[in-house]
Order: C-alpha cells, then structure tokens, then sequence
C-alpha cells in the first residue's frame, strides 16, 4: 500500500532564507510524487511533480523538489523564501500498482516570518 | 482558477437532512475524485471514479453516497451525517490515472453538521 509522510507540522522560515519542506514516501511500485500548495479556503494548487527522469524537478513559484530514490524522499525546496509562501503544503503519491488512488500527506505548514 | 467548480461552497445541514455536493469540470480528464479534508488529518480518500466507473471506494460509510453520471460532473450525495462528518470536501479531477498526472482541484465545500 502507499503511503505519504510529512514529519513536520509546521515549518518556520525568515524571509529571504532557503526553505526545505520534507516528505518521504512508500510504494510497492515506481513512485509518481507530487507536491501541492493550499492558501485558506481554497483547493489545493498542483506546484510540481516527478514522473521520471532527472532527479531534480523545477515547478511553480520557484519550487523544486529532489527525488531520492535511496532515501524515499521527495524534499520541496525553494532557494529564497518569500512572505507569500506562507501556506500549507502536501505531498502526494501514486503508484503502478494503485495507479487510481493519489495518497496524500498530512501537510507541512509553511510560515515565512519578514 | 482550476477548471473544476464545487458547489455550494458552504453547506449547514442537520442531521436528519438530505442534501448532496456538485462537482463539475471543464479540462477534458475522464477521472474524478472526493477527499475529505479534516483538521490536522492527511486527506482521506472517499471515492474515485475512472471513466464514469466506480474503481476505488475506501470503506466510506454509505451515508456517503457518490454519483458520477458523466465524465464531467460528479456528485455526493449525503443523508443522516453525523457532526464528526463536518469537514471540508475537496473535488479533483485527472487524465486516465494510469498516465500519472496530477490531479486539479476545486475549491471545495466547506460541510457543517449540527
């Protein structure tokens, strides 16, 4: 069965610094992951995503995340965080062998301080 | 905006009432999905239609009952919830689940149960 996780609930950043929101995953098949962004009251927003390929993914808002197949890990990360990051972030996952099913985190709160 | 619209956005309904959601999307994707969203839980996965067929059910109670008379709407039909059920339900929808992509979002509809 898959399954998400997000070992942190809240993740405090200042302004202008790097930001890194961790995710490990577990699957029986190859991993899909994916990375979604949620502003109150609102959906969750697609930021990226990792199909194949190279390692690092680039998505929106200057997002990007590493896939590290050796450690299960799909961190997000951004290079200089900005007070508009501010939001709740999850990470998600399918696999081959659920390929209907996209099994989501508990999300990372994310709070950029000015 | 995502493309896929939820309605009502907000719903107050008694435990005794009927009463049921709508998701509608515009993007062409053939697979749809419910999650519920509680506070401080992972989102939970209710249902998943592929092609206007049921193909993931995940032990929800049957006073949850989904319906999905076509590739583009989607609908929950509630009866006799319970105030536990209270929660924000979140419609998505995705090309065939077997191409791995991402899934899209509403905005959701914020339920009450009193």
């Amino acid at each position: 069965a898959q399954s998400v996780a997000q070992p942190e609930d809240q993740v405090n950043v200042a302004e202008g610094n790097p930001l890194t929101v961790k995710c490990t995953y577990s699957v029986s098949g190859n991993p899909y992951l994916f990375w979604y962004v949620q502003y109150p009251n609102r959906g969750l927003q697609f930021l990226l995503k990792y199909i194949t390929g190279d390692n690092l993914v680039k998505g929106s808002y200057g997002f990007e995340a590493e896939f590290n197949k050796s450690q299960t890990s799909f961190h997000l990360k951004k290079p200089s965080a900005l007070v508009s990051d501010s939001a709740l972030y999850f990470c998600a996952v399918r696999d081959d062998s659920s390929a209907s099913k996209i099994i989501f985190g508990s999300g990372t709160r994310l709070s950029i301080r000015p | 905006e995502t493309g896929v619209t939820q309605t009502p956005r907000h719903l107050v309904m008694g435990m005794t009432n009927k009463k049921s959601l709508k998701c509608e999307q515009h993007l062409g994707h053939n697979a749809m999905y419910w999650y519920k969203q509680s506070a401080k839980k992972p989102l939970e996965l209710m249902f998943v239609y592929s092609l206007e067929e049921r193909v993931e059910n995940n032990s929800v109670p049957s006073r949850f009952s989904p319906e999905c008379p076509n590739s583009s709407h989607l609908f929950l039909h509630l009866h006799t919830l319970q105030p536990e059920d209270s929660a924000l339900y979140l419609c998505a929808s995705s090309q065939d689940p077997r191409l791995h992509t991402e899934a899209f979002f509403g905005q959701g509809t914020r339920l009450t149960v009193v």
